[in-house]
């Protein structure tokens, strides 16, 4: 079965540092480019950061962009996102998505369950 | 960055019915890279619809995307008591990969 599970949310408070490990299994990622994406408590999709499946590209969301570092490790099968300077509107459920073609086309055919990360003192 | 505007934001209907989700861009989507997602209380987004009018693998066939350059449609002929979700478009031509706001479907 293709899955992913997510893992390293919790709280953090405001400033900190948090990293979020994401495991697939059933599948190789080094076939494909990998994202995270961020839902808000009651709020819609927010993209969040990309990676290529030989770590060549990497892309952020402005929100995010020199806070954030995404990264992979093909070998363990596994997603990484550092996330520093944590901001309250930060907090979101975490998701690690599969890109639904081996090249760069970033829509999204297989999800996590997420990882939820709140930032609160 | 390209904005992507859902229309309604909620669509009360009953099962067998016929629904019509509209998304509409900022600027042109390029090659149509437009997807459709649904998504239930508690759970992750599912993939349905891709390249604006290509089902992913076991969409039913109920679900239909039509559309190209800036105004997009998700059509469901006719609706399953399951059906029932908020829907999110998403455009993946250029990043960041932009998602609408989101229209809810809700059982009239």
């Amino acid at each position: 079965e293709v899955q992913m599970v997510e893992s390293g949310g919790g709280l953090v408070q405001p400033g900190r540092s948090q990293r979020l490990s994401c495991a697939a299994s059933g599948f190789n990622i080094d076939a494909y480019a990998m994202h995270w994406i961020r839902q808000g408590p009651g709020k819609g999709l927010e993209w969040v950061s990309g990676i290529s499946w030989n770590s060549g590209t990497m892309v952020y969301a402005d929100s995010v962009k020199g806070r954030f570092t995404i990264s992979r490790d093909n070998a363990k099968n596994s997603l990484y996102l550092q996330m520093n300077s944590l901001r309250a509107e930060d907090t979101a459920l975490y998701y690690c998505v599969r890109e639904y073609s081996t090249s760069w086309f970033p829509a999204f055919d297989v999800w996590g369950q997420g990882t939820m990360v709140t930032v609160s003192s | 960055e390209i904005v992507l505007t859902q229309s309604p934001g909620t669509l009360s209907l009953s099962p067998g019915d016929r629904a019509s989700l509209s998304c509409r861009a900022s600027q042109t989507v390029s090659s149509n890279y437009l997807a459709w997602y649904q998504q239930k209380p508690g759970q992750a987004p599912r993939f349905l619809i891709y390249g604006a009018s290509t089902r992913a693998t076991g969409v039913p066939g109920r679900f239909s995307g039509y559309g190209s350059g800036t105004d997009f449609t998700l059509t469901i002929s006719s609706l399953e008591p399951e059906d029932f979700a908020v829907y999110y478009c998403q455009q993946y031509a250029s990043p960041p990969y932009t998602f609408g706001q989101g229209t809810k479907l809700e059982i009239k």
